[in-house]
């Protein structure tokens, strides 16, 4: 079964600074890794996704996560950090017809 | 373009009452749908999911069912709700073909309390 995995509960950072929210995964074949963002009492909205080619994947809000397949890793990254960007962030990998979710990171960032 | 749409967006029921939420999408054909329910504000745990009118999926044995009548509406429903069904109900689609075949949109939600 496919699984990823969310090592930190939350994550502080402060304003202006560079965030990463980390996930790794365990998959058999090849993955196919996405991030979500949740705000309170809002649905899920997807961020990105790793399919195939480049590592480094561009998504919205100026967010970016690196597909590492030696670390199987797909971290999320953004260079500045903004208050909005407090949240809950999610990744999730595909199997089947489905998606695994991870348990969830809470990115708080401080001005 | 693409829509989904959730009501009611909250409701509070008495434990034993009866539970029907809707779920609708628009802008696309045959799209798989998901019900997804998050407790306390975290995880979240995959209920149904459908990939085509009448075909549903049971992820957890609950007190809850789902129904597809339409290719775009998707139902969640309980003849009796117990107090641990209390929690946000999302609701979630996929496409069946294209660029965005492979990532799930999800609905705005629904928060269900029961009392």
């Amino acid at each position: 079964a496919q699984s990823v995995a969310q090592p930190e509960d939350q994550v502080n950072v402060a304003e202006g600074n560079p965030l990463t929210v980390k996930c790794t995964y365990s998959v058999s074949g090849n993955p196919y890794l996405f991030w979500y963002v949740q705000y309170p009492n809002r649905g899920l909205q997807f961020l990105l996704k790793y399919i195939t080619g480049d590592n480094l994947v561009k998504g919205s809000y100026g967010f970016e996560a690196e597909f590492n397949k030696s670390q199987t890793s797909f971290h999320l990254k953004k260079p500045s950090a903004l208050v909005s960007d407090s949240a809950l962030y999610f990744c999730a990998v595909r199997e089947g017809n489905k998606l695994v979710f991870g348990a969830g990171t809470i990115l708080r960032v401080k001005s | 373009s693409q829509t989904i749409h959730q009501w009611p967006a909250t409701l509070v029921q008495p434990v034993g009452s009866p539970l029907s939420l809707e779920c609708t999408v628009e802008g696309t054909s045959n799209p798989n749908l998901y019900w997804y329910r998050q407790a306390a504000g975290r995880g979240l745990q995959l209920l149904f999911y459908s990939v085509g009118i009448g075909q549903i999926s049971s992820e957890v044995p609950q007190n809850l069912s789902a129904s597809r009548p339409q290719d775009r509406q998707f139902i969640l429903s309980s003849k009796k709700l117990l107090l641990s069904d209390s929690g946000f109900y999302l609701c979630a689609w996929r496409g069946s073909g294209g660029l965005s075949r492979h990532e799930q949109f999800f609905g705005p939600g629904t928060r269900l309390t029961v009392l």
